[in-house]
């Protein structure tokens, strides 16, 4: 059962641009809701996380968006350069549970 | 260490043999997990331990599948009588605490022919 659905699967983009990854959830224990950043032959590595009392944060060019009533929530990357292309992976989980169920991922590109 | 570590980078074996992945987590972290991960999609939490202790195995496939932290630092994962279905990369996090940031590994590809 897929828990947390992520789209576009893959995504190309000009330097310079917005990069929007979306993310849909279920389960509405979920309350917390992180992002993760993957560069080929490395593991994920936190990038931003948002607790659903906020409906947005912000760090740097990264941004999350959150909508608890729909149930989604978004990353937006601004002024994306080639160094952000990554696999990118939303997640959700229970604040005081060990488990994290992540996305399907989104592959980032971004072309000069 | 300076990170997470696992060993070995990729696994090539036959069906029906048993393999033992290894997963070193950054020294003083208390909590360490394993995650599969298919082609294509994100990881899928396995187990998890506190220290020596495993509270949660529910997301082990079948119980082919074990994992051992004796002494609360190192951990392995089993997995007997390999199947294709179980070609995957595995990878470990590890934590502070169960409240804090994961740090994962690199990974270990798995094939089983």
């Amino acid at each position: 059962q897929q828990q947390v659905k992520q789209s576009p699967q893959s995504l190309i983009v000009q330097k310079g641009g917005i990069s929007i990854i979306n993310c849909a959830y279920e389960n509405t224990a979920f309350d917390y809701f992180p992002w993760y950043q993957q560069f080929p032959g490395k593991g994920p590595a936190l990038l931003i996380a948002i607790r659903p009392d906020v409906s947005e944060k912000k760090e740097g060019r990264f941004t999350i968006s959150f909508n608890k009533s729909a149930k989604q929530f978004s990353l937006h990357i601004m002024d994306s350069q080639p160094g952000d292309s990554a696999t990118y992976f939303c997640a959700a989980k229970v604040w005081g549970y060990q488990k994290v169920t992540f996305g399907t991922g989104t592959k980032l590109q971004v072309i000069p | 260490g300076a990170g997470v570590s696992q060993s070995p980078r990729y696994k090539v074996t036959k069906r029906g043999q048993d393999v033992t992945l290894r997963c070193d987590p950054i020294s003083s972290h208390a909590t360490l997990y394993w995650y599969q991960q298919a082609l294509g999609q994100g990881p899928e939490f396995l187990t998890y331990f506190n220290y020596e202790a495993q509270p949660d195995k529910s997301g082990l496939p079948s119980d082919r599948f074990s994992a051992e932290r004796p002494e609360g630092s190192i951990s392995t994962l089993t997995i007997q009588r390999t199947e294709q279905r179980d070609s995957a990369m595995y990878r470990c996090a590890s934590s502070l605490t169960f409240q804090e940031t994961q740090y994962f590994g690199p990974g270990t590809r798995l094939l089983v022919l």
